[in-house]
């Protein structure tokens, strides 16, 4: 069984810049949900994604959007970014979109300078 | 309304002792409560998780007290030992469709040989 992985690991930024960041999602899960993790903090819900679609959104502005691709891999865009973005983008994958246990990849750090 | 506390920010317990994290809620529409464990570099991941139909749940050294009056819950960790230092995040669903997780503020847990 493959776990969640995430790319890139690490990213450096400028403000004003547009940056993807990918999810594969584990194996037979169908949900994928992403979260920001600002130094120091505890992760912050941005939105999900069950079955293509956004099931739920977090209290972050439009210009963080996601797309969730048929094979449930799921990327998470950031348009022009700020220095607050500066944080850890972590990705989490779970059996259906009221699936309770959520399994998390490494993370990407990204940095905005 | 959707904000976790959690206390201690951080924790220094010797080997065998016993830890003590304490999280609190607001929101009464929050039905999970896991525990996270993150290790630096890592993505989080799950340890135990309750629902409020019960008031303790044990798996190996971990236990969560849940006290849904006071809308408390707490993990314990027996016998603790070096391997466990890492931080530890308490979190809270909601029953909504999209079971989103709130996140506290984290625990830095260091056991001293």
């Amino acid at each position: 069984e493959t776990g969640v992985t995430q790319s890139p690991t690490h990213l450096i930024k400028t403000r004003g810049q547009q940056v993807t960041l990918r999810c594969s999602s584990q194996s037979g899960h169908n949900t994928v949900s992403w979260y920001q993790q600002a130094l120091g903090q505890g992760p912050q819900f941005i939105f999900q994604y069950y079955r293509e679609e956004e099931n739920g959104r977090g209290n972050f502005p439009p210009r963080f959007s996601g797309l969730q691709f048929p094979n449930y891999s799921s990327e998470l865009n950031v348009n022009a970014l700020e220095l607050d973005d500066s944080a850890l983008y972590l990705c989490a994958s779970s059996l259906d979109g009221r699936g309770e246990t959520q399994y998390f990849g490494p993370g990407t750090r990204l940095l905005v300078l | 309304q959707q904000q976790v506390k959690q206390s201690p920010q951080s924790l220094i317990v010797q080997k065998g002792g016993i830890s003590i994290i304490n999280c609190a809620y607001e929101n009464t529409a929050f039905d999970y409560f896991p525990w996270y464990q993150q290790f630096p570099g890592k993505g989080p991941a799950l340890l135990i998780a309750i629902r409020p139909d019960v008031s303790e749940k044990k798996e190996g050294r971990f236990t969560i007290s849940f006290n849904k009056s006071a809308k408390q819950f707490s993990l314990h960790i027996m016998d603790s030992q070096p391997g466990d230092s890492a931080t530890y995040f308490c979190a809270a669903a909601n029953s909504g469709s999209a079971r989103q997780l709130t996140f506290g503020s984290g625990t830095q847990l260091t056991v001293l040989p």
